[in-house]
């Protein structure tokens, strides 16, 4: 496997249930992303971890719970969702040197959640 | 704070005609502008970027880009498309700051090139 991968690819789930959204780099990177992608909007950064420590919430309800085990893994677990929180979930991955300087950010291809 | 405007939801073009897609930024402070292209069923691939120096800026696929501060402007420009350039193309900022790199996204144009 190379670059980011995501698993499902899709998923169906109904609003009681529980389910848990997988991501892994084989980059070498210290920092991933989980992105909401909703049509006609614009992509929402949801949450970010660097050395495994969660760095930033964008005021995220609680019904989407991330995890990151280790540098190379990323999940986001899920529960009690609503029909709304049906869209595309990117994760992506980046090296973050904790300065001012740039590193590309490199995205999987995404789960598609419908909500029921 | 930080914003991309993309005026066009949608770009019809007939292949091997010119296409040039609209982006608009706001920020406060000085900026890095991307443009990432998302083909169907795919995650985002960057097209090209803009960190310093020449305002034209040329990418992957015969993409360019050019950075306008005046105008606050980062247009992408292709002469002629091909079939296969058949995609959604999302502007986004990137915010320089310690614990992860932030990037602020358009909310995209959906290229769609026709014989």
């Amino acid at each position: 496997e190379t670059g980011v991968t995501q698993t499902p690819r899709h998923l169906v789930m109904g609003m009681t249930n529980k389910k848990s959204l997988k991501c892994e780099q084989h980059l070498g990177h210290n920092a991933m992303y989980w992105y909401k992608q909703s049509a006609k909007k614009p992509l929402e950064l949801m949450f970010v971890y660097s050395l495994e420590e969660r760095v930033e919430n964008n005021s995220v309800p609680s019904r989407f719970s991330p995890e990151c085990p280790n540098s190379s893994h990323l999940f986001l677990h899920l529960h009690t969702l609503q029909p709304e929180d049906s869209a595309l979930y990117l994760c992506a991955s980046s090296q973050d040197n904790g300065g001012n300087t740039y590193n590309e950010q490199f995205f999987g291809p995404g789960t598609r959640l419908t909500v029921l | 704070a930080q914003s991309v405007t993309q005026l066009d939801s949608q770009v019809p073009v007939f292949e091997e005609a010119p296409v040039e897609l609209r982006c608009n930024y706001s920020s406060s402070v000085s900026v890095y502008l991307f443009w990432y292209v998302q083909y169907p069923n795919q995650g985002l691939q960057l097209l090209l970027k803009y960190l310093s120096g020449s305002t034209l800026v040329k990418g992957i696929n015969g993409f360019e880009a050019e950075f306008n501060k005046s105008q606050t402007s980062f247009h992408l420009r292709k002469p002629s498309v091909h079939i296969s350039d058949t995609a959604e193309y999302f502007c986004a900022v990137y915010r320089l700051t310690g614990g992860g790199n932030k990037l602020t996204f358009g909310t995209g144009t959906q290229l769609k090139v026709e014989l």
